[in-house]
């Protein structure tokens, strides 16, 4: 089945700097969405693309849907404690299809 | 105005009891799915349901799982004589269409078999 490789797995980076990470995959996708899931708690939805080439922001975060639209980008800015997390994207295989293919997860460590 | 909301939050489960998982959408929001989170591991799809109809239940397990979801009261995912590898985080989403935007998550309902 289709698959997201979601990378990387896990960062510590120092508050105040810049994080990034990525979403590929083989197949094409329609939607992006990047989302944040807390300790113990559900995913909230941070960031939605729809487009290729679409560029995105939401505060200090912000998204890309890759030209090829096999891949997709997050990057948050200034990075603060409470950015602690899991962050997950989610791939819609093809149009109207209601299904999400989620990604692993990049287990985000801010250290004060 | 309240979002998604599951219960119970955590459920302890003997092997082959039976779980039995609640999920009530948001206002407004009459398309519901249900997805599994196994530790370390993104989010599995495993039904789509809209009121009284089960639109794909694709990624739910042919045996032992049954999900509904009513005309009246909230989606039920039912997990009979429950095993050690259902233990998981049990996410419950719902959304105005077909998901088209994005879908709403509850909190989750945490089910630990021992």
């Amino acid at each position: 089945g289709q698959q997201l490789n979601q990378s990387p797995q896990s960062m510590f980076i120092q508050e105040g700097e810049d994080v990034s990470m990525n979403c590929t995959s083989s197949s094409i996708f329609n939607t992006w969405l990047w989302y944040k899931q807390d300790p113990g708690e559900g995913p909230v939805l941070l960031i939605a693309l729809y487009k290729a080439g679409e560029l995105t922001s939401n505060g200090r975060l912000t998204a890309q849907f890759g030209i090829t639209r096999k891949d997709s980008f997050l990057n948050i800015s200034a990075s603060i404690p409470s950015d602690v997390g899991i962050y997950f994207c989610a791939g819609q295989p093809t149009s109207g299809t209601y299904k999400y293919i989620f990604g692993t997860g990049t287990r985000l460590k801010v250290l004060a | 105005n309240a979002g998604v909301m599951q219960n119970p939050r955590h459920l302890v489960r003997r092997r082959g009891q039976e779980a039995r998982l609640r999920c009530s959408p948001m206002k407004g929001h009459s398309h519901v799915y249900w997805y599994r989170q196994l530790p370390e591991e993104g989010l599995k799809f495993m039904v789509y349901l809209q009121k009284e109809n089960i639109i794909d239940e694709s990624g739910m397990p042919k045996e032992r799982f049954s999900a509904e979801f009513p005309k009246e009261g909230p989606s039920i995912l039912r997990i009979q004589q429950v095993v050690r590898g259902d233990s998981a985080a049990y996410f419950c989403a719902s959304s105005p269409d077909r998901g088209d935007y994005g879908y709403t998550f509850g909190s989750g309902t945490r089910l630990t078999v021992v």
